[in-house]
């Protein structure tokens, strides 16, 4: 069982359309991380949200962190194609040192 | 600008062979990490290091070892490899606590037959 579980694992939509990608976790969280990987590339960092109900803006990226320190969500505004890929969320767990632990990922795929 | 640097890229090896993967950062991080990803699938932590002569086992640490050589240097050993382990493994680096995020290698494919 992971400690981060997101959903939708898939999402497959036309371009234009907006979408919500959602991080959850029973454990509370010193921060929540979010980061995007293409085939045959490591991850690369996107955001890191620390404060419980902060929201960060990146363009057309929307990131919340939950007031409680234990979800996040990411909201692609008029998804294009190039923002096709895996969005994994990541963090440390309070307590855990510096432990990084990941969710599953949801992979999307924005057609044109 | 190498950041973090993963050596072999590409590696085949037969059940019960050993090897080690190595890595290195040159950004001065304190905490490194290893993950193994599965096709399709998220990162699983397998060790990490917080700093210099420490390690701690991550959530899948079974059949491997790690060395901190130093600030810049975190190895992965396989002692004896299994069809299991195949994957594409990623090392990672970045400052201590975590809350700046951390860099990755370009990984390194395995394959064991």
């Amino acid at each position: 069982t992971q400690l981060l579980e997101q959903s939708p694992q898939f999402l497959s939509i036309q371009e234009g359309e907006n979408l919500t990608v959602y991080c959850n976790s029973s454990s509370v969280f010193s921060s929540l991380q979010w980061y995007r990987q293409e085939p045959g590339e490591g991850p690369v960092l996107l955001v890191t949200v620390v404060t419980g109900g902060e929201v960060k803006k990146l363009k057309r990226l929307t990131f919340q962190f939950g007031d409680a320190r234990k979800d996040s969500s990411l909201h692609i505004t008029a998804a294009q194609p190039g923002d096709t890929g895996l969005y994994l969320c990541a963090g440390g767990p309070f307590n855990a040192g510096n432990m990084l632990t990941f969710g599953g990922g949801t992979r999307l795929m924005v057609k044109p | 600008n190498a950041g973090v640097t993963q050596t072999p890229k590409f590696q085949v090896l037969k059940t019960g062979q050993s090897m080690t993967l190595q890595c290195a950062q040159d950004m001065n991080h304190n905490s490194m990490y290893w993950y193994r990803q599965d096709p399709g699938m998220g990162l699983r932590l397998i060790y990490y290091s917080a700093s210099e002569g420490t390690t701690d086992k991550g959530e899948v640490p079974n059949g491997y070892n790690v060395s901190r050589l130093n600030k810049r240097e975190f190895s992965l050993r396989l002692e004896s490899a299994a069809p299991s382990q195949t994957s594409v493994y990623f090392c990672a680096s970045g400052w201590t606590g975590s809350a700046r995020g951390a860099f990755f290698g370009q990984g390194t494919r395995l394959t064991v037959v």
